[in-house]
């Protein structure tokens, strides 16, 4: 089975600190992706990454950045946290670059911003 | 970009009963369409897939259908019960740029199933 670990569940931060996020995953999967989840409004994509170093925006990149060094790891970056990025982060990686495969979730980081 | 909308939002059925979830996609080009379900303190879950040569797949329980002319897909869940219960997120790919492909996820379905 795929397995996607997300380092922390829950995260406290406050309001202008650099916050880091951690995915691993253990399938050699391409490609990495990370997302925000909010009540209403699904899941919106951040960022991906297709190989390591390689990384590409989604929909609502701004105020993030993201880091692949290794093929396994893909870090989500708050540079200067804000209480408008309270949220469920979720992590998933996927084999098929074709994209017409499944992506494998993380149970996700509950990050809350004071 | 893409746009997929999720119908609807909650949904109660009894024990026993069938729940229909449906979505819209706005993109001709999308060609890979995923069900996630979502249990509560959990990443969401492929229950199945369905890709845009096929026009319906089954797995026991459940089955996806797609219209492709409408643009438009549905999830079916027959015999339902209590542990279906969670939330279920439709979503649609399609390519991003050169090679790349990205999902774009519906807004998400909370099933409940009363026994």
């Amino acid at each position: 089975d795929v397995k996607v670990t997300q380092s922390s569940r829950y995260l406290v931060k406050r309001t202008g600190e650099k916050v880091f996020l951690e995915c691993v995953q253990d399938m050699d999967h391409e490609n990495m992706f990370w997302y925000r989840q909010d009540p209403g409004l699904g899941l919106r994509l951040i960022y991906f990454s297709y190989d390591v170093k390689m990384k590409e925006k989604g929909d609502i990149p701004e105020g993030y950045s993201v880091s692949r060094e290794k093929k396994e790891r893909f870090s989500l970056i708050l540079e200067s946290a804000s209480t408008n990025q309270t949220s469920m982060y979720l992590c998933a990686s996927s084999f098929f670059t074709t994209g017409r495969g499944p992506q494998h979730f993380g149970d996700g980081t509950r990050l809350s911003i004071l | 970009g893409e746009n997929v909308e999720q119908h609807p939002s909650t949904l109660s059925v009894q024990e026993g009963d069938s729940a229909v979830i449906k979505c819209t996609y706005s993109d001709s080009a999308s060609n890979y369409f995923p069900w996630y379900k979502q249990e509560l303190g959990k990443g969401p879950q492929l229950i199945i897939d369905i890709r845009s040569n096929v026009g319906e797949k089954k797995d026991q329980r459940i089955a996806v259908t797609l219209n492709k002319t409408a643009k438009h897909f549905s999830l079916h869940i027959t015999e339902t019960q209590p542990e279906d219960s969670a939330v279920y997120f439709c979503a649609a790919s399609k390519r991003s740029g050169g090679s790349n492909y990205k999902l774009t996820f519906g807004k998400g379905t909370l099933l409940t199933v009363n026994p």
